[in-house]
């Protein structure tokens, strides 16, 4: 199975602030990665795939780049609806497999 | 609309069996995978495995294989997880995602529609 590590563990910001988050695989995933947010209590939500591609309706602050083994989900100017969890995943190859998670918290 | 509507929360006792269900609206349920995910309390997601409905096509986690079993009735537009014989790990919410792919190749694959969740909680 591909390992996917992302730091950090949980972040501290404020509103305004720029956030990135890393994902690391632990073998190359080509451009095969997503990123989701999770608030709780609430199913995941699709953020992003293919890298950078955002999903229809998603804010443009949310940006997503990297390719191969290491890939960056930016946040360019943090909203308070955006304190929660975000995940990432890949498909290179099965099982589909995600990040352990990042929280980002309210400093 | 365009959704997936999972069954209710479900307690149990360890050794009983479960089914939970996942029924989509509003698409051609028959032309996309459906996954299961796992959540245990304050833990990540883990993709149990997929289904395509049209043919019940099944790719499974092997970390789950023989654990659960997945299932769909494409003329109810629903997809099932079962279990034979719970345990107190089983608990946690398990949802169900409609799979989509980025490419003409069918390659990328990602979650795009998710239903709400069944917690699911195994206790004597």
């Amino acid at each position: 199975d591909i390992q996917m590590t992302q730091s950090p563990s949980s972040v501290s910001a404020s509103v305004g602030d720029r956030v990135t988050i890393t994902c690391r695989a632990s073998q190359g995933i080509s451009s095969w990665l997503a990123w989701y947010q999770q608030k709780p209590g609430k199913a995941p939500k699709l953020l992003i795939y293919a890298t950078s591609t955002l999903q229809s309706g998603v804010p443009s602050r949310f940006s997503g780049s990297g390719s191969g083994t290491d890939f960056t989900l930016a946040i360019g100017s943090l909203q308070p609806e955006d304190f929660a969890t975000y995940y990432c995943q890949q498909s290179n190859s099965l099982p589909l497999t995600f990040g352990g998670g990042t929280r980002v918290e309210i400093k | 609309e365009v959704q997936l509507v999972q069954s209710g929360a479900d307690v149990k006792k360890p050794g009983e069996p479960l089914i939970i269900s996942c029924k989509g609206f509003g698409y051609s349920f028959t032309n996309y995978w459906i996954g299961w995910v796992r959540q245990m309390p304050g833990k990540g997601l883990e993709c149990m495995g997929t289904i395509y409905p049209g043919d019940s096509d099944t790719r499974y986690n092997p970390s789950f294989q023989g654990q659960v079993t997945i299932s769909a009735d494409k003329s109810i537009s629903t997809a099932f997880l079962q279990w034979n014989s719970l345990q107190a790990s089983d608990t946690a919410i398990y949802y169900c995602a409609r799979r989509n792919y980025y490419d003409v190749k069918g390659r990328g694959w990602y979650f795009d529609l998710w239903g709400r969740g069944t917690l699911v909680t195994v206790s004597s």
